[in-house]
């Protein structure tokens, strides 16, 4: 498989559960991206890491937690979150967070509703 | 701060036709541009970008993109729209690195309708 993948594509949760989005890249990126896409809004960037380091936490809420146990490999981990977080979740890698030229490869998203 | 506005929520076109998606851009120094295109239920595709050089750039599908520093715009382009070539575009922008990565900043999208 190639490029940037998402699991899983849609998620229905209610406020109290707990999951997890999967992102992984198959391009031997160093730095992976998390972003919330609303409608009629700009992408909102989340979270960053370099090297499996986070760089940025775009004062994003506790109630999302990543993690980035590899360079190749990012989740978001879910908890009591709230209606109005639903949105298309966006992961994206590049080479490096540094190389400011360089593009951004996204995933397909995972929909999530919160209900 | 960095900024990108598209101006237009939706651009209508028909096909055959040439088609304009506009950019304007706020940033401190020189500006690194970007094109994304987004298909329904899929991620952000990258089409083109601008780092330096020529204000002309080539990019997939027959996209073009013109910088122009004065005017602060990059706006895209392509001399003969498709049906297919409908989805959400978004232009995306970041400054230069001054010793921390800046962020890639995208405005919110402008939907192109190519029609028959």
């Amino acid at each position: 498989e190639t490029g940037v993948t998402q699991t899983p594509r849609h998620l229905v949760m209610g406020m109290t559960n707990k999951k997890s989005l999967k992102c992984e890249q198959h391009l031997g990126h160093n730095a992976m991206y998390w972003y919330k896409q609303s409608a009629k809004k700009p992408l909102e960037l989340m979270f960053v890491y370099n090297f499996k380091e986070q760089t940025e936490n775009n004062s994003v809420p506790s109630r999302f937690s990543p993690e980035c146990p590899n360079s190749s490999h990012l989740f978001l981990h879910l908890h009591t979150l709230q209606p109005e977080d639903s949105a298309l979740y966006l992961c994206a890698s590049s080479q490096d967070v540094l190389a400011v030229y360089n593009e951004q490869f996204f995933g397909p998203g995972t929909r999530l509703t919160v209900l | 701060a960095q900024s990108v506005a598209q101006p237009e929520d939706q651009v209508n076109v028909a096909e055959g036709n040439p088609l304009t998606v506009k950019c304007t851009y706020s940033v401190s120094g020189n500006p690194y541009l970007f094109w994304y295109v987004q298909y329904p239920n899929r991620g952000l595709q990258f089409l083109l970008k601008y780092i330096t050089g020529d204000n002309l750039v080539k990019g997939s599908y027959g996209f073009e993109a013109e910088f122009n520093k004065s005017q602060t715009s990059f706006h895209l382009k392509k001399p003969s729209a498709l049906v297919s070539d409908s989805a959400l575009y978004f232009c995306a922008v970041r400054g230069p690195y001054t010793g921390t990565a800046s962020k890639l900043t995208f405005g919110t999208g402008t939907r192109l309708q190519v029609t028959l």
